[in-house]
């Protein structure tokens, strides 16, 4: 089976740094990725972890550990901008489809 | 511009009545799929399609059907809508290759209200 496990809503203030996490329960999966979906809007793909580390992309990190079924992204520097809802992602092995947590709702306040 | 285009953008419908919505990508992806979204519980993959004539279902196809005629063009089709297809649905498309699975460009996206 294939179970993605994130926070509901997350708040942090504008500058912070703020972590969401994943943990996920899977017989065998090949990465990690990350969404973002803006209220009203599409999911935007923000990074991809195929394997264990931290990836950066500008203000946003990504970090994947397969060995404790856990996965988080790290959004420094926070933004008003930032609030919205993020989800993590996976392909179990075999797959060929895609599948999202939940998500995290992140408000972002002043 | 690179982009995953639906339409309609939203419709409301009545129970039975056969509805197509349409989906085109213009960045030449073998990759496209079908997921809808619903409170609560995310998105949820219905069909997918790794290239043309090649379909397979995703976890939630009961009650739709696609097509993959041409490369650029994945419709879904309700063919006797019942209101629990009341969703948001997204269209998204990928290179599909490797990693590229991982990286899909979604749609913006249909509000379907069947009553």
């Amino acid at each position: 089976g294939q179970s993605l496990e994130q926070p509901s809503e997350v708040t942090a203030v504008e500058g912070a740094i703020v972590q969401i996490n994943c943990t996920y329960q899977t017989s065998g999966f090949y990465g990690l990725s990350w969404y973002q979906q803006h209220d009203g809007g599409a999911p935007t793909f923000l990074s991809y972890n195929a394997l264990d580390g931290l990836e950066e992309t500008g203000r946003f990190s990504s970090f994947l550990s397969r060995s404790d079924s856990y996965g988080y992204l790290l959004l420094q520097e926070l933004q008003m901008k930032d609030s919205a809802s993020y989800f993590c992602a996976t392909l179990p092995t075999g797959r060929r489809a895609l599948t999202f947590g939940s998500g995290t709702r992140l408000q972002v306040q002043p | 511009e690179a982009q995953v285009t639906q339409n309609p953008r939203y419709l409301i419908t009545v129970t039975g009545k056969k509805l197509t919505v349409t989906c085109s990508q213009n960045m030449n992806h073998e990759y496209m799929s079908w997921y809808r979204q619903d409170p609560g519980l995310g998105l949820r993959q219905i069909y997918y399609s790794m290239n043309v004539e090649v379909t397979d279902k995703g976890d939630v196809p009961e009650g739709y059907k696609v097509s993959r005629k041409e490369k650029r063009n994945f419709p879904l089709i309700l063919e006797s809508p019942s209101p629990n297809q009341t969703s948001l649905y997204f269209c998204a498309s990928s290179s599909g290759t490797g990693g590229g699975l991982y990286e899909q460009y979604f749609g913006p996206g249909t509000r379907l209200t069947v009553t």
